[in-house]
């Protein structure tokens, strides 16, 4: 019963260095997203996908690439570390874009950029 | 624009009294409301949502939500709190209005729960 998985759970970065946050889930769901958390902002949308080969940017996409092969996986590339980056990244999956749909999420991705 | 507004940032109360964490959304057409929990370092959990039909929701662990319509409000209920619910509460609106499909959320609401 994995739901939505996410590696790696806590990661530091230098800056400049790049790295990739995976998420995976075994759900079949079409639709799957990318939230950072942030003090005082809440959860903003940074990229998302309705289906394989097809990803979108959300509110804050830049120094974010995703890219979507597969039904089941949707990693997010951070290409140039900043520490504006520093932040909770959630992976999140749906079964369409549909509006009734329950998103569900996995459990974080805590990334420090120094 | 749409949007969620949480107006607490704390809830207090203590355990075996009812809660209540307020919620209310302005959206343009039929909302589509949900309720998440953030546990310390951890993922938001679904609990329950909105769609249409009945006005109250039964959601997990023994939440259930109230959805009226004429007050814009989806208020989170539970009749007996524990203390094991102490946690962040989000109140979200799925965004209607573009094709990303992302949920709005409040700003949050941190429920404490005393013995």
């Amino acid at each position: 019963n994995a739901g939505v998985t996410q590696t790696p759970k806590f990661q530091v970065l230098k800056t400049g260095q790049s790295m990739t946050l995976q998420c995976a889930q075994d759900m079949n769901h079409e639709y799957m997203s990318w939230y950072r958390q942030d003090p005082g902002m809440g959860l903003r949308l940074i990229h998302y996908s309705v289906g394989a080969g097809i990803t979108d940017q959300g509110e804050v996409p830049n120094g974010y690439n995703v890219s979507r092969s597969t039904t089941e996986d949707f990693p997010l590339r951070l290409l140039s570390a900043a520490p504006s980056q520093t932040s909770v990244y959630f992976c999140a999956s749906s079964y369409s874009e549909g509006l009734g749909n329950t998103i569900y999420f996995g459990e974080g991705s805590w990334l420090t950029v120094v | 624009a749409q949007s969620v507004a949480q107006p607490e940032d704390q809830v207090n109360v203590a355990e075996g009294n009812p809660l209540t964490v307020k919620c209310t959304y302005s959206v343009s057409g039929n909302p589509y409301l949900f309720w998440y929990v953030q546990y310390p370092n951890r993922g938001l959990q679904f609990l329950l949502k909105y769609i249409t039909g009945d006005n109250l929701v039964k959601g997990s662990y023994g939440f259930e939500a109230e959805f009226n319509k004429s007050q814009t409000s989806f208020h989170l209920k539970k009749p007996s709190a524990l203390v094991s619910d102490s946690a962040l509460y989000f109140c979200a609106v799925r965004d209607g209005t573009s094709n990303t499909g992302k949920l709005i959320f409040g700003q949050g609401t941190t429920l404490q729960v005393k013995p």
